[in-house]
């Protein structure tokens, strides 16, 4: 068990309707990364948080946004769902009290199906 | 875009031998570090590589770093039935502040 808890498990949907992913860190992480997996891209870096903050943004389309909130856990939302956006979504979070070989523990994911 | 592209793409092996993938990556890094993930679960942390290192081990498992190259390998000796995931790196680029980029994959199947 890595400590990262993610909900749901499993979403199924359908196009052009919006969802909301979610992500508790492990206790005391301040990083919240968000991952996009598909069977064609691989794992693409999608958006990270640290201490309620923006931090990076990587491939992640205008119709996705995330946030921390003060309790450190994060949302992730995808709105005007596409077939192609179906995928396994995974957050991820680091960041104790050091700030360098952070490593990254991952939730289970959340497999997104829209059909 | 990816940082790293893992190679091959899938490899199958006999249980007990070893197993060798490779990643490259595209541009400087502060560390490197392996991922593994057994099918449709949440990737976990394998082991970790600094960019002043060359070479480190942790059980069976080797990781190489050529940072010259931008490629690093990893060896898994003695390879059991269990061993089969896909096996992942991931970059963290300089003065990105903790990001991390992660490669395509490999799959690896041991037989039994």
């Amino acid at each position: 068990d890595s400590g990262v808890t993610q909900t749901p498990k499993h979403l199924i949907t359908a196009t052009g309707q919006r969802v909301t992913l979610r992500c508790s860190p492990r206790s005391g992480d301040l990083s919240v990364y968000w991952y996009q997996q598909s069977l064609d891209q691989g794992l693409q870096f999608l958006i990270q948080y640290y201490n309620g903050e923006e931090r990076a943004k990587g491939n992640i389309l205008e119709r996705f946004s995330a946030q921390q909130f003060p309790d450190l856990h994060s949302e992730l939302n995808l709105s005007s769902l596409e077939l192609g956006d179906s995928a396994l979504y995974f957050c991820a979070s680091s960041g104790g009290p050091r700030d360098f070989d952070e490593k990254l523990f991952f939730g289970s994911g959340t497999q997104l199906s829209v059909l | 875009s990816q940082q790293g592209e893992e190679d091959p793409q899938a490899l199958s092996i006999q249980e007990g031998e070893n197993a060798t993938m490779n990643c490259s990556y595209k541009t400087s890094i502060n560390n490197l570090q392996w991922y593994r993930q057994n099918s449709g679960r949440g990737l976990v942390h394998l082991i970790l590589i600094r960019s002043n290192e060359r070479e480190k081990h942790s059980g069976r498992l080797r990781v190489t770093l050529d940072t010259s190259k931008k490629s690093s390998s990893l060896l898994i000796t003695a390879s059991r039935a269990a061993d089969t995931a896909s096996y992942f790196c991931a970059t963290e680029p300089l003065n990105t502040g903790n990001q991390f980029y992660f490669g395509t994959g490999t799959s690896l199947t041991v037989i039994p």
